[in-house]
């Protein structure tokens, strides 16, 4: 069965620091990358994307991801954090030919200190 | 421009009661999605329906626990005679097409069993 799996369950930075929180998946074969953002209080929102092309994807509000095949990785970037950023972030995987299911990550909870 | 509709959003059931849970896609999806999400754990898939079809129910319990999505009105997901395991967040989410890997989640019901 395939798995998703997020390095660290809390991440606490200040503001300006830069992010990167790590995902890795377990499947072979080709994959669908998400990254899901949920603030406190509000529904999951759909922060970035990956279905094929350029292995570099840009999200909203300055975050981006790296898709790195051989290294089943799709880690999470940003340069500088704000207060505002604070969150709970999901991976998700899409195994194609697993039909359309998302396979989550436990999620990482940052907190940024202003 | 509705987003996915879930109610209510909070449950409390005693044991051995029913919940029902609903779920209106957004405006011209008609694929919709159940998640489950425990404590501590990232969103683990239940179920996938199209109108009137169960595309995917790999990720149900054998018993107690049921989805429909009806030609006219929201997805229901029905737990029967709850346990207090079943006190998590459910989330509902929807895409357009079977084709469509992007889904949209709603707010979600948290049902918590007394």
């Amino acid at each position: 069965a395939q798995s998703v799996s997020q390095h660290n369950h809390h991440v606490i930075l200040s503001e300006a620091a830069s992010l990167e929180l790590g995902c890795n998946y377990s499947y072979g074969g080709t994959v669908n990358l998400f990254w899901y953002v949920q603030y406190p209080g509000q529904h999951l929102q759909l922060l970035l994307k990956y279905f094929s092309g350029d292995p570099l994807v840009k999200g909203i509000k300055g975050f981006e991801a790296e898709f790195i095949k051989s290294k089943f990785s799709f880690n999470l970037r940003k340069p500088s954090v704000q207060w505002s950023d604070t969150a709970e972030y999901f991976c998700a995987v899409n195994a194609l030919g697993y039909g359309n299911k998302l396979v989550f990550g436990a999620g990482t909870i940052l907190r940024v200190k202003s | 421009n509705a987003g996915v509709m879930q109610n209510p959003r909070h449950l409390v059931r005693r044991r051995g009661q029913e919940a029902r849970l609903r779920c209106s896609p957004m405006k011209g999806h008609s694929h919709v999605y159940w998640y489950r999400q425990l404590p501590e754990e990232g969103l683990k898939f239940m179920v996938y329906l199209q109108k009137e079809n169960i595309i995917d129910e790999s990720g149900m319990p054998k018993e107690r626990f049921s989805a429909e999505f009806p030609k006219e009105g929201p997805s229901i997901l029905r737990i029967q005679q709850v346990v207090r395991g079943d006190s998590a967040a459910y989330f509902c989410a929807s895409s357009p097409s079977d084709t469509s890997y992007e889904q949209y989640f709603g707010p979600g019901t948290r049902l918590t069993v007394t």
